[in-house]
């Protein structure tokens, strides 16, 4: 399949250290926000959602912190495995509308 | 059970000629996505349907770009007149409901490259 991240950041780390991604969204007025994962030749893939009325969320492994005042999200990874190696996008959307505007991506490489 | 499903995986397509992309949503998905992702950056929202009423066609480029979705469940992306700019992955996502927000469930995509 092609390469999804030729030209995006690239963030790396060391297996079992705790990674943590960044994303600047645009729209003041969105009120959803999702982390995606996409490995090379597949489509994106859900890891975890946090709503405007929060400002943290945690899943499995990760956790979402979201700061509107600055309009910043970030992604955080504990515990980094191999199968986390791939690129990451954050996307934003306004709840009745439901389309995603996604943000430009981070590479992650994790080394063993 | 099965995930989104997109047909073909690959096309190559000369410039000028046009080419039909499928989708096929997880079964019982009332929404419906597509978007256009550029290599090495974020998927772009291309339009949306709501069973079989296209709500959202604002992130078409050109009206080179057509879809529909007849029955409310496979979807065809068409482009006329293929051109080199048009070379991208496009993806299909399809989703439960509509308002609140629903994951979406993203198809494999398809890689269209216009030589």
């Amino acid at each position: 399949g092609e390469s999804v991240g030729l030209h995006l950041p690239t963030l790396s780390v060391q297996e079992g250290d705790n990674s943590i991604i960044n994303c600047a969204y645009s729209n003041s007025a969105s009120d959803y926000f999702i982390w995606y994962k996409q490995e090379s030749g597949k489509g994106p893939q859900f890891i975890i959602d946090i709503r405007s009325n929060m400002d943290k969320r945690q899943g499995q492994r990760v956790t979402v912190l979201l700061n509107k005042t600055v309009k910043h999200l970030s992604l955080q990874i504990a515990a980094t495995q191999p199968g986390d190696s791939a690129v990451y996008f954050c996307a934003e959307s306004l709840r009745v509308v439901n389309k995603l505007t996604f943000g430009g991506g981070t590479r992650v490489l994790v080394k063993p | 059970g099965a995930g989104v499903s997109q047909s073909p995986r690959y096309k190559v397509a000369k410039r000028g000629q046009d080419v039909a992309l499928r989708c096929d949503p997880i079964s019982g998905h009332v929404s419906l996505f597509w978007y256009q992702q550029a290599l090495g950056q974020g998927p772009e929202f291309l339009t949306y349907f709501q069973n079989e009423a296209q709500l959202d066609k604002s992130g078409l480029p050109s009206d080179r770009f057509f879809a529909e979705r007849p029955e409310g469940s496979v979807s065809t992306l068409k482009i006329q007149r293929t051109q080199q700019e048009d070379s991208a992955v496009y993806l299909c996502a399809s989703s439960l409901g509509q308002g609140a927000p629903y994951e979406q469930y993203f198809g494999p995509g398809t890689r269209l490259t216009v030589t």
